[in-house]
């Protein structure tokens, strides 16, 4: 089945410095990625949405110079967290969506972000 | 009021008991997706919805698209069960609205 492949699993890194965070469709062409963030405990909290070859849509209250997304492909979507802080320490997850957009959707596996 | 909302928040269940969760939606939709989060976080879909009704193992789907309103049941739970449960709506847009999820713990 479809695939969604999300790199690193985990990471840590220290305060100030960028970390970047990538998201491949593995058998599948992806129109539309999604970033997602995760508080414990809480659902999902869709940061921005990366289409393929334009700049990403970002949701009210999200830093789009904070966090850069770069779309490139039809499979490579890549979110960076810039000059982090320990408040961006959280769970960021993609999805992708196929072209169809009814497909089911896939969901990397998620990065754990730890600022120190 | 959230354009998607899901019932209960959280549940216990004995293992093997019937489980219920529902979620309705105030939106057009083209799709409504089930899916489950482990702690731990990855996430797997469950089941994609545009009508009727979608069974997987012990999972069972249901969608009303006049009442806008989706079930997911599990039958004889189990211990591996427990999870988040996560109603997705699509706007066909690319556009997708969470719910905010269902905590379900089954015990022995």
């Amino acid at each position: 089945g479809a695939v969604v492949s999300q790199h690193p699993s985990r990471v840590i890194c220290k305060s100030g410095t960028s970390v970047k965070i990538e998201c491949r469709s593995l058998d599948f062409q992806a129109t539309t990625m999604f970033w997602y963030r995760q508080f414990p405990k809480q659902s999902l909290m869709l940061m921005a949405t990366s289409n393929e070859g334009s700049k990403a849509t970002y949701e009210q209250g999200v830093e789009k110079d904070k966090f850069l997304i770069n779309h490139a492909s039809l499979t490579l979507s890549t979110l960076t967290v810039t000059s982090a802080h320990p408040e961006d320490s959280s769970f960021y997850i993609c999805s992708a969506e196929p072209r169809d957009f009814i497909s089911p959707l896939h969901f990397g596996n998620g990065t754990r972000l730890t600022v120190t | 009021k959230n354009e998607v909302e899901q019932s209960p928040q959280n549940l216990t269940a004995q293992e093997g008991e019937f489980i219920t969760i529902n979620c309705s939606y105030s939106v057009g939709i083209s799709a409504l997706h089930w899916l489950q989060q482990h702690p731990g976080g990855g996430i797997v879909s469950l089941f994609m919805l545009s009508s009727g009704k979608k069974k997987h193992g012990r999972l069972i789907a249901t969608i009303n698209i006049q009442e806008k309103h989706s079930s997911l049941h599990i039958t004889a739970s189990q211990l591996s069960d427990s999870a988040s449960y996560i109603c997705v709506v699509s706007k066909g847009t690319g556009k997708l609205i969470f719910g905010q999820g269902t905590t379900l713990q089954v015990k022995p």
